[in-house]
């Protein structure tokens, strides 16, 4: 069983095109992210949400649209796909945020030509 | 809010080696220390962590230490082998509802 599992694995699409993400988690976790990995490898965190509340949004363009529909899922809406937004995506869950270990998604590598 | 370097970005070792890897963190509340291991193409997944109250932790080839004082924790890894090859991040949990903050990653080469 993949305890959390997200989809594509891969998606390569047009600028200015509108894309998402979805990601599962059935560990029964509470906490659900969202990270970027840039080509240098760095992992930023995006969005956390805590039982679907967002409780974390750092600095993303208002493109990027976060919706967790039950505790178990968080998906990623992007709108309007630019070059830079080309980068490996994870999704990750832990059962709180303080001091809990993270689980990542496979990942998802977008290409945005 | 916490901030967390790591060191070295790169790092070469012969097959049989150790392998040690540095991060400072900035928050002195921060009270949990993991280490995620990712492979080329794979998901980062943890090899080992830390609470603020333990100063050593060790798992067979791999341990980490961790300096209160000083806020600094380290990776050591023994008796590398080629399979040991992949990025590896620290991070910090700081206090209340902040996410795992990671250090920039060391990409470690083991050559056989």
């Amino acid at each position: 069983d993949t305890a959390v599992s997200q989809t594509p694995k891969y998606l390569v699409t047009q600028m200015g095109n509108d894309k998402s993400i979805k990601c599962e988690q059935n560990l029964g976790h509470d906490t659900m992210y969202w990270y970027k990995q840039d080509s240098k490898k760095f992992l930023k965190i995006m969005f956390s949400y805590n039982n679907k509340e967002l409780i974390i949004n750092e600095t993303v363009p208002n493109r990027f649209s976060p919706k967790s529909p039950d505790k178990a899922h968080l998906n990623l809406h992007i709108n309007s796909l630019e070059l830079g937004d080309s980068a490996g995506y994870f999704c990750a869950s832990s059962q709180g945020v303080e001091g809990e270990k993270l689980f990542f998604g496979s990942g998802t590598q977008l290409s945005v030509l | 809010g916490e901030n967390v370097e790591q060191h070295p970005s790169t790092l070469s070792v012969q097959e049989g080696d150790s392998a040690v890897i540095k991060c400072t963190y900035s928050d002195s509340a921060s009270n949990y220390f993991p280490w995620y291991k990712q492979e080329l193409g794979k998901r980062p997944q943890l090899i080992i962590d830390i609470r603020s109250n333990v100063g050593e932790k060790k798992d067979q080839r791999i341990a980490v230490t961790l300096n209160k004082t000083a806020k600094h924790f380290s990776l050591h890894i023994t008796e590398t082998q080629p399979e040991d090859s992949a990025v590896y991040f620290c991070a910090a949990s700081p206090p209340g509802n902040t996410p795992l903050v990671f250090g920039k990653g060391t990409r470690l080469s083991v050559i056989a």
